[in-house]
């Protein structure tokens, strides 16, 4: 069984340009969340998706960030308009759905490593 | 709300000997999960141990084990005979049951010496 998917593992994008950050999740998993980690820190929520629902955007900034997670293949963060501030990780995990064992245990992809420069 | 806090930011150990990192949590909740996560250099997130706040019982996998003191609001993990491939940073997490949100803390940089 796969683990969770995250490309590309590193990302190098100028002032303003847009990054899309890919994730697939665990097999039979139904659950997608993003999280962002600046250097020297832990990860901070981003966003919660279910199959073509946004159920958590709460931890995203208002402009510039969307999420996404179609039908059909995986989910996607998108930055537009990058600026250096957005140089982070940015982590994708996944859950087994509700009324599962382990529900509530995330686990996660290998991270992508934005760099603004 | 609701905090983690790893009050340790670097920690070393000899190869073979056993350490304890810390970890305390503040939450008026009573059904919660705590988890403890590694981040080797690759920084590849990997769950190393899962405890349920309703078991007494203290989880344990392998060399890894937790204290855990629900009234104290602490969770710490133990790492026996430990190995260099333990270098890591470690993260507590905490997560309210029947949400989504995990809190992690700062981490704790542990370095295994040879």
């Amino acid at each position: 069984n796969a683990g969770v998917m995250q490309n590309p593992r590193h990302l190098v994008r100028r002032r303003g340009q847009e990054a899309r950050l890919r994730c697939s999740p665990m097999k039979g998993h139904s659950h997608v969340y993003w999280y962002r980690q600046l250097p020297e820190e832990g990860l901070k929520f981003m966003v919660y998706l279910q199959k073509e629902n946004i159920i958590d955007e709460s931890g995203m900034p208002k402009e510039r960030f969307s999420a996404e997670f179609p039908k059909e293949g995986p989910s996607i963060l998108r930055i537009q308009q990058v600026v250096r501030g957005d140089s982070a990780a940015y982590f994708c995990a996944s859950s087994p759905p509700a009324g599962t064992d382990y529900q509530e245990t995330q686990y996660f992809g290998p991270g992508t490593r934005l760099l603004v420069l | 709300a609701q905090t983690v806090t790893q009050s340790q930011p670097e920690m070393s150990v000899q190869e073979a000997e056993t350490v304890t990192l810390s970890c305390t949590y503040d939450t008026s909740e009573n059904n919660y999960y705590l988890f403890w996560y590694k981040q080797p250099p690759s920084r590849q997130m990997i769950l190393v141990i899962r405890q349920e706040a309703y078991k007494q019982q203290n989880a344990t996998e392998n060399r890894f084990s937790v204290n855990f003191q629900k009234a104290a609001k602490s969770f710490s993990l133990k790492i026996s005979d430990s190995q260099l491939g333990d270098t890591a940073m470690y993260f507590c997490a905490f997560i309210t049951s029947g949400t989504y949100k995990y809190i992690f803390g700062t981490g704790t940089r542990l370095k295994v010496l040879a």
